[in-house]
């Protein structure tokens, strides 16, 4: 397709797994963001990168979380240890460039029970 | 110095009537205020954006009013339909080398038909 895409868009996990959430964004789009939505709220910022290099990175919340982007593409969130506080919709978004428009994935609901 | 206070938290709309939702930011690094237009189970779809050097902007039925004096921008979507009725998140970007977008905290928008 031509948007960007999440999978899996549901995953529940029990407490203390690790889970891996795959995003894949609109082919040729540089910039590529990861944000965490709550119920309720507006979405967070995690981490950006631009290309294959994470250009900032201090939205993570702490050291169980890590993004990576190897060939500047495809990227993949990891949460280790997850904790029932970790349970949100996780929102990939690309863009052509640092000063472009942002296309958001439909999200990946993470459940932690 | 990051937030983006967005009011109110929901609204109901009699159809063919104006929604009128307002956002404030404290940050004046901030230079592109966007808003996106989220459906349950969906991520959020860029709706229509504005840049500190101009006061308002319409596409169709939808118009960004900004106040750069006073930091404050709204969203009026004149004619409401039923259709309308979504969660709408005013945001905003650093011009520096943050390239992430802050969300404010999102409306509800009922559109009664």
């Amino acid at each position: 397709g031509a948007g960007v895409s999440q999978t899996p868009s549901n995953k529940v996990t029990e407490k203390g797994k690790y889970v891996e959430l795959r995003c894949d964004p609109i082919s040729g789009h540089t910039a590529l963001y990861w944000y965490r939505q709550s119920l309720g709220q507006g979405p967070e910022f995690l981490i950006y990168f631009q290309g294959t290099g994470a250009a900032d990175d201090s939205g993570l919340p702490n050291d169980r979380f890590f993004a990576v982007r190897p060939e500047g593409s495809v990227s993949t969130l990891k949460i280790q240890r997850t904790e029932r506080g970790d349970s949100a919709v996780y929102l990939c978004a690309s863009s052509p460039g640092t000063g472009g428009e942002a296309f958001f994935g439909q999200g990946t609901r993470l459940t932690v029970v | 110095q990051q937030q983006v206070k967005q009011s109110p938290q929901s609204l109901i709309v009699q159809k063919g009537g104006i929604s009128i939702i307002n956002c404030a930011y404290e940050n004046t690094a901030f230079d592109y205020f966007p808003w996106y237009q989220q459906f349950p189970g969906k991520g959020p779809a860029l709706l229509i954006a504005i840049r500190p050097d101009v006061s308002e902007k319409k596409e169709g039925r939808f118009t960004i009013s900004f106040n750069k004096s006073a930091k404050q921008f709204s969203l009026h979507i004149m004619d409401s339909q039923p259709g309308d009725s979504a969660t709408y998140f005013c945001a905003a970007r650093s011009s520096g080398s943050a390239r992430q977008l802050t969300f404010g905290s999102g409306t509800q928008l009922t559109v009664l038909p």
